[in-house]
């Protein structure tokens, strides 16, 4: 597509459920990176994908969460047991050139807002 | 650890002020440093730098990075009130794939 795609836009779930994120980057990105931002700070890196594989999933906080890219496109980020703590804007973001390929920029989605009650 | 620290945090000016924005870091290995500006929720991309004294610039808009002091300014001339966002700087180190480390940002709030 013409830019990143996210759905939800907003979500509202209740602690202890489970939710899944997805991420349609630009058409042909081969880099997809999922990105946390709370309120009144930066992204926080989660994880990145080159092709269908993680690069880099040094930024999950724990092992409730969990991303996929099966077929080197479309991302899920999936969480599981949410708890209150998770609420954030998931961001996602793509790019045309990954490990080692030169300096990177990458566009992001209007990313998901995710609210644990 | 890599990090970027931003300042001032918040910023309150009127329109036609000139505003300076700060971004130092530490980063392993730097390869480029970018500035987004965010005013709902996607960042949108602004510059990126990677060698030292050279500005970019776009419009109103100038960045300017010192690789010796680990830091880069973003200046805003003539402001407008839509110029009124959060302006994140972040860093890329070797070899991370892209993966940017980002600040908190500096939140502008430019008024008529």
């Amino acid at each position: 597509g013409a830019g990143v795609s996210q759905t939800p836009s907003n979500k509202v779930t209740e602690k202890g459920k489970y939710v899944e994120l997805r991420c349609d980057p630009i058409s042909g990105h081969t880099a997809l990176y999922w990105y946390r931002q709370s309120l009144g700070q930066g992204p926080e890196f989660l994880i990145y994908f080159q092709g269908t594989g993680a690069a880099d999933d040094s930024g999950l906080p724990n092992d409730r969460f969990f991303a996929v890219r099966p077929e080197g496109s479309v991302s899920t980020l999936k969480i599981q047991r949410t708890e209150r703590g998770d609420s954030a804007v998931y961001l996602c973001a793509s790019s045309d050139v990954g490990q080692g390929a030169g300096a990177n920029v990458l566009t992001f989605g209007a990313g998901s807002r995710l609210t644990v009650l | 650890e890599d990090k970027v620290v931003q300042s001032p945090l918040s910023l309150v000016v009127h329109e036609g002020d000139t505003v300076t924005l700060n971004c130092s870091y530490e980063v392993t290995n730097f390869r480029s440093l970018l500035w987004y500006k965010q005013e709902k929720k996607a960042p949108t991309f602004l510059f990126m730098l990677t060698s030292s004294g050279i500005e970019k610039k776009s419009g109103r808009l100038s960045s300017i990075l010192d690789k010796k002091e680990l830091f880069s300014i973003l200046n805003i001339t003539a402001t407008q009130t839509g110029d009124s966002a959060v302006y994140l700087c972040a860093v890329e180190g070797d070899n991370q794939g892209g993966k940017l480390i980002f600040g908190q940002g500096t939140e502008l709030s430019v008024k008529p």
